[in-house]
């Protein structure tokens, strides 16, 4: 168990629709980041956030936003979702802002 | 724009093999290298990371990494696997912009 929790595990919508992940970092990680992970795109950066600060953007779409709350757990909006955005969604987490230590057992989004 | 290539998408080995992952990166400037494993159905874990010191990087479970400047390259080593390595392995490499970029990642199929 890496410590970082993300909820939910699953999840199905349909393509126009709008959900949030949830994702609570190791205890005491106040960085905090997002990942994709699709068969064709691979493991891509999404955003990182540190002690409630955006950090560093990747290649988040402009329907995708997040933003991490003062108890430190992040949350990733995903909307007017499109088929393509299926893949499994990554969380990790580490202590300071040199890179992902502790990563959750991801969230898998099914977009139909 | 930084990159990550790894060469061998896929990679069949017997038990008590010697083991060699390559990674070869491109950024001009400082890097912190990275190397995450995925096992089957789970999340990935940090296997070793390197930012600055000894250019040879001992990590968890036997692995080992070299990072060469010169070469752009921070391989992964192990001296004898085990059917228990049969994972995905990740490269990532951390460059100034605090984004952290990974490679397509190897399949590493040990057999029994």
């Amino acid at each position: 168990d890496s410590g970082v929790t993300q909820t939910p595990k699953h999840l199905i919508t349909a393509t126009g629709q709008r959900v949030t992940l949830r994702c609570s970092p190791r205890s005491g990680d106040l960085s905090v980041y997002w990942y994709q992970q699709s068969l064709d795109q691979g493991l891509q950066f999404l955003i990182q956030y540190y002690n409630g600060e955006e950090r560093a953007k990747g290649n988040i779409l402009e329907r995708f936003s997040a933003q991490q709350f003062p108890d430190l757990h992040s949350e990733l909006n995903l909307s007017s979702l499109e088929l393509g955005d299926s893949a499994l969604y990554f969380c990790a987490s580490s202590a300071s802002r040199g890179g992902p230590a502790f990563f959750g057992q991801g969230t898998r989004l099914t977009v139909v | 724009a930084q990159s990550v290539s790894q060469h061998n998408h896929h990679v069949i080995l017997s038990e008590a093999a010697s083991l060699e992952l390559g990674c070869n990166y491109s950024y001009g400037g400082t890097v912190n290298l990275f190397w995450y494993v995925q096992y089957p159905g789970q999340h990935l874990q940090l296997l070793l990371k390197y930012f600055s010191g000894d250019p040879l990087v001992k990590g968890i479970k036997g692995f080992e990494a070299e990072f060469i400047k010169s070469k752009f390259s921070f391989n992964l080593r192990k001296p004898s696997v085990q059917w228990s390595d049969t994972a995905e392995y990740f490269c990532a490499v951390l460059g100034g912009d605090d984004k952290i970029i990974f490679g397509k990642g190897t399949r590493l199929h040990i057999l029994p």
